[in-house]
């Protein structure tokens, strides 16, 4: 049973560019959200998070949305660079003592041309 | 400014064979959390701690013993190794409440 999916395993933009990566989930308990990003032979890396409180947040280039009726959300990037080619994955965790638990997405292969 | 340390980085093991994974943090975080990274599967939890001598299952904990004597330190044990385990692990820590967990480098085993 995966609680957290990302649909698309890979997705290629041109620099410049904006790139939009998905993730659905199906856990209601789920009030914390993470994305995620890997870069090969590396630990994941943290971008950005949003609480089930907001709908969006944005940390420069990156800007998170959360849908919580549609149990979706999505990671903008613009403008797109070739150093963002990586995995992004997205996480969720529940509250309480749960924080510290993570549900990752399968991931997406994100890659930005020149 | 070391943060998340694993080791070793690589290791061959052969079927039955048992080993530890280390790691350790210097932020003095309260959960630490072992994940396995398969391709295709994303980073599944294997065993949770929130504190010094707390510890749980995650999603996938068959044939993974964990351990939590102090703050800093989360060691994996594989009691007998099974190629099904060959993975890639991260350990991982953070703060109790919402936040991020910052990742080790990971450790690719094969178990042949």
């Amino acid at each position: 049973d995966q609680q957290v999916k990302q649909n698309s395993p890979s997705l290629s933009v041109q620099e410049g560019r904006i790139s939009i990566l998905n993730c659905d989930y199906t856990n209601s308990m789920f009030d914390y959200f993470l994305w995620y990003k890997k870069y090969p032979a590396e630990g994941p890396t943290f971008l950005i998070s949003i609480s089930s409180i907001k709908d969006k947040n944005e940390d420069g280039r990156f800007t998170v949305f959360l849908n919580k009726s549609a149990k979706h959300l999505s990671l903008h990037i613009v403008p797109s660079q070739p150093g963002d080619s990586a995995v992004y994955f997205c996480a969720a965790s529940a509250g309480g003592t749960s924080y510290g638990k993570l549900t990752f997405g399968q991931g997406t292969i994100l890659t930005v041309h020149p | 400014n070391a943060g998340v340390t694993q080791t070793p980085k690589f290791q061959v093991l052969k079927t039955g064979q048992s080993m530890t994974l280390q790691c350790a943090q210097d932020m003095n975080h309260e959960y630490m959390s072992w994940y396995r990274q398969d391709p295709g599967m994303g980073l599944r939890l294997i065993h949770y701690s929130v504190g010094a001598g707390i510890t749980d299952q995650g999603e996938v904990p068959n044939g993974y013993n964990v351990s939590r004597s102090t703050t800093e330190d989360f060691p994996l044990r594989l009691l007998s190794a099974a190629p099904s385990q060959t993975s890639v692990y991260f350990c991982a820590s953070s703060y109790q409440g919402p936040g991020e967990a910052f990742f080790g480098q990971g450790t690719r085993l094969t178990v042949v």
